[in-house]
């Protein structure tokens, strides 16, 4: 079955601190890529997407995301946490097989930043 | 980008009753929409699939009688819990994505209704 793996569930860092969170996915064909973020009390926000091209995605906030087809990974990567950053992040996969945009969520790593 | 809402943010009821979870896209139309579950510190269920002008699709083990779904535009999508039970009780978060332009196959979420069973 299709699933996507976040291995951090919860990860606790000072501000200032680089940031990688992981997400393998297991699924052999095309897929697009996503990470949302919520904030606390807050809806989903999309922070960056892969469809095709450069494997390396900038997204907003200074976040970005690293697509190796090898691996089968899509790992988010900050290089300066901030406090404002504290949140739950989500690792997303759209398989192109059958269900047409439906998304594949991790389970999520919940991100603390202490100042 | 593209807004997604939800009402109401909140419902508490007692079991028995039903209860209908509106999903509007804002600023876009959008002939398919999610309905999604979250429990806490949890990832993200999909239930079910919301199409316009047709039947829904459910995922596997989510009781369509139990969760109805209406896609009666293509702006609006309903779920209605019917004869709620408690273990109903959790955070429904809807989603739609814009068919053209800016945004095109990226979902958007609505800010989620949460659920109480009494």
């Amino acid at each position: 079955a299709q699933s996507v793996s976040q291995h951090n569930h919860h990860v606790i860092l000072s501000e200032a601190a680089s940031l990688e969170l992981g997400c393998n996915y297991s699924y052999g064909g095309t897929v697009n890529l996503f990470w949302y973020v919520q904030y606390p009390g807050q809806h989903l926000q999309l922070l960056l997407k892969y469809f095709s091209g450069d494997p390396l995605v900038k997204g907003i906030k200074g976040f970005e995301a690293e697509f190796i087809k090898s691996k089968f990974s899509f790992n988010l990567r900050k290089p300066s946490v901030q406090w404002s950053d504290t949140a739950e992040y989500f690792c997303a996969v759209r398989p192109f097989s059958g269900g047409y945009n439906k998304l594949i969520f991790g389970a999520g790593t919940r991100l603390a930043v202490h100042p | 980008g593209a807004v997604v809402s939800q009402h109401p943010s909140r419902v508490i009821c007692k079991s028995g009753t039903s209860v209908k979870i509106e999903c509007r896209s804002l600023d876009f139309q959008a002939t398919t929409m999610f309905w999604y579950r979250q429990f806490p510190k949890k990832s993200l269920m999909l239930m079910a699939t919301s199409n316009e002008g047709s039947k829904a699709t459910y995922e596997q083990g989510v009781e369509k009688d139990k969760f109805l779904i209406n896609h009666a535009s293509l702006t609006l999508s309903t779920l209605t819990v019917t004869s709620a039970h408690p273990e109903d009780s959790s955070f429904y978060i809807c989603s739609a994505y814009p068919q053209v332009g800016e945004g095109y196959e990226t979902q958007y979420f609505g800010p989620g209704t949460r659920l109480l069973v009494l």
